[in-house]
């Protein structure tokens, strides 16, 4: 059973702090991904990892950056929080192709005030 | 560009009553789509897709490519079926494209 872990629930920053948000995987998935989600937006792509040290810009990049240092995980940073930050994110992995479900951690609700 | 839409926000029904959630998207090559649910305080999980053509909890979902539409239903709602349901589009560069989401509530 595939875990996917995040490293807080809820978290509460300041604007202007740096912010790193972990997420782990248990499975030696290859791939990784980032998304916010936001209501009446849906689930949007930040980030996403194919490899290790490899990234790629999601659909949203501007404010973020990532690392993938190992396999099993992948970290969102914030530079410099702003609030229109403050949203829902959610990391997500999967096997290579063929195209395979993305399994979800449980989120992490960020507030920047 | 690729694009999913999920027409409606909000969607209540009576408990027993058939349930239908809408998902039209746009994409030129072949797509392969899913949807995704989201219970109260649990996490994001597939709920079915197009290609393993199966019932998951009751509910299916046909790929029309004629109407490029993949319409989630159900014949008879349960509470227990009250959640959030994400469309979703995969181009085959094993990235998701989402919709914005439609709630579901089943009223008892």
């Amino acid at each position: 059973d595939v875990k996917v872990t995040q490293s807080s629930r809820y978290l509460v920053k300041r604007t202007g702090e740096k912010v790193f948000l972990e997420c782990v995987q248990d499975m030696d998935h290859e791939n990784m991904f980032w998304y916010r989600q936001d209501p009446g937006l849906g689930l949007r792509l930040i980030y996403f990892s194919y490899d290790v040290k490899m990234k790629e810009k999601g659909d949203i990049p501007e404010g973020y950056s990532v690392s993938r240092e190992k396999k099993e995980r992948f970290s969102l940073i914030l530079e410099s929080a702003s609030t229109n930050q403050t949203s829902m994110y959610l990391c997500a992995t999967n096997r290579t192709p063929p195209r395979d479900e993305q399994f979800f951690g449980p989120g992490t609700r960020l507030t920047v005030l | 560009a690729q694009r999913v839409t999920q027409p409606e926000k909000l969607l209540s029904v009576f408990k027993g009553a058939p349930v239908e959630l809408k998902c039209n998207y746009s994409y030129s090559g072949s797509p392969e789509l899913f949807w995704y649910v989201q219970y109260s305080r649990q996490r994001l999980q597939l709920l079915l897709r197009h290609i393993s053509r199966e019932s998951i909890k009751g509910f299916t979902a046909d790929l029309n490519k004629g109407e490029t539409s993949f319409h989630l239903k159900k014949p008879f709602a349960q509470e227990e079926d009250s959640a959030m349901y994400y469309c979703a589009l995969e181009t085959g560069a094993n990235n998701l494209f989402f919709g914005t989401g439609t709630r579901l509530t089943v009223i008892p």
